[in-house]
């Protein structure tokens, strides 16, 4: 079973719906990041969280808001859907380090399509 | 502020050949982390390497090797011998002393049979 999941894995939604998604991890890290891909942009950061208390704005956070439900579970909402929200959504974790930086681990990601 | 550059948009090889993935960074922070992740048409994200600010030895493993050089602000990646499974999109990333990691836009590699 993947260490990292993400549910649903594809949507197509229309503009205005209120969209969830959410990921699990199985890894027992802390960190979890949500991100987004779009075409020759690279991925870019929307949320993130260190801790079930803790949650922080990436980048691009606008229009968009999470839940930190357990350590296991970080779900990213999007309340009113607009087209340029169409995107690939990458959920991430990764663990707290006793020093320097771990790397994330990426779930297999959600498309998701804004009409 | 942090920046990652893979100026290579696509590279398109045949199978055994020798393919270099360029990645050059930009931080201001003494202490740093580099990754490169492979996207394969899947679309899932596979971790590659991480390599500290500190440790400028390269590293090999099979048939991917890394090289990191402080003095260039590079960070390169050689598949020796391709193959069709290499063909992916790879990513170069950069991590320093805030919380965000900077990933580049992306090489797409096509290795052809």
């Amino acid at each position: 079973d993947a260490d990292v999941t993400q549910t649903p894995r594809n949507r197509i939604t229309k503009t205005g719906k209120r969209i969830m998604l959410e990921c699990s991890q199985t890894k027992g890290h802390d960190r979890m990041y949500w991100y987004r891909q779009d075409p020759g942009l690279g991925l870019r950061l929307i949320y993130y969280s260190f801790d079930v208390k803790d949650i922080n704005k990436g980048e691009i956070s606008d229009g968009y808001s999470v839940s930190r439900q357990a350590q296991a579970k970080f779900s990213l909402s999007l309340e009113s859907a607009i087209p340029n929200q169409t995107a690939l959504y990458f959920c991430a974790t990764s663990e707290t380090p006793l020093r320097g930086y771990n790397e994330q681990f990426f779930g297999p990601g959600t498309r998701l399509t804004v009409l | 502020a942090q920046k990652v550059t893979q100026a290579q948009t696509e590279i398109s090889v045949v199978e055994k050949e020798d393919v270099t993935l360029d990645c050059v960074y930009e931080t201001r922070d003494t202490t740093y982390y580099l990754f490169w992740y492979k996207q394969p048409p899947s679309g899932e994200l596979v971790f590659l390497i991480r390599r500290n600010s500190f440790d400028e030895q390269n590293e090999i493993s099979g048939r991917y090797s890394w090289n990191f050089q402080k003095s260039t602000s590079s960070f390169n990646f050689t598949i020796t011998a391709s193959q069709v499974v290499d063909s992916a999109v790879y990513f170069c990333a950069l991590k320093g002393s805030n919380y965000k990691l900077t990933f580049g836009k992306g090489t797409l590699l096509t290795v052809n049979p």
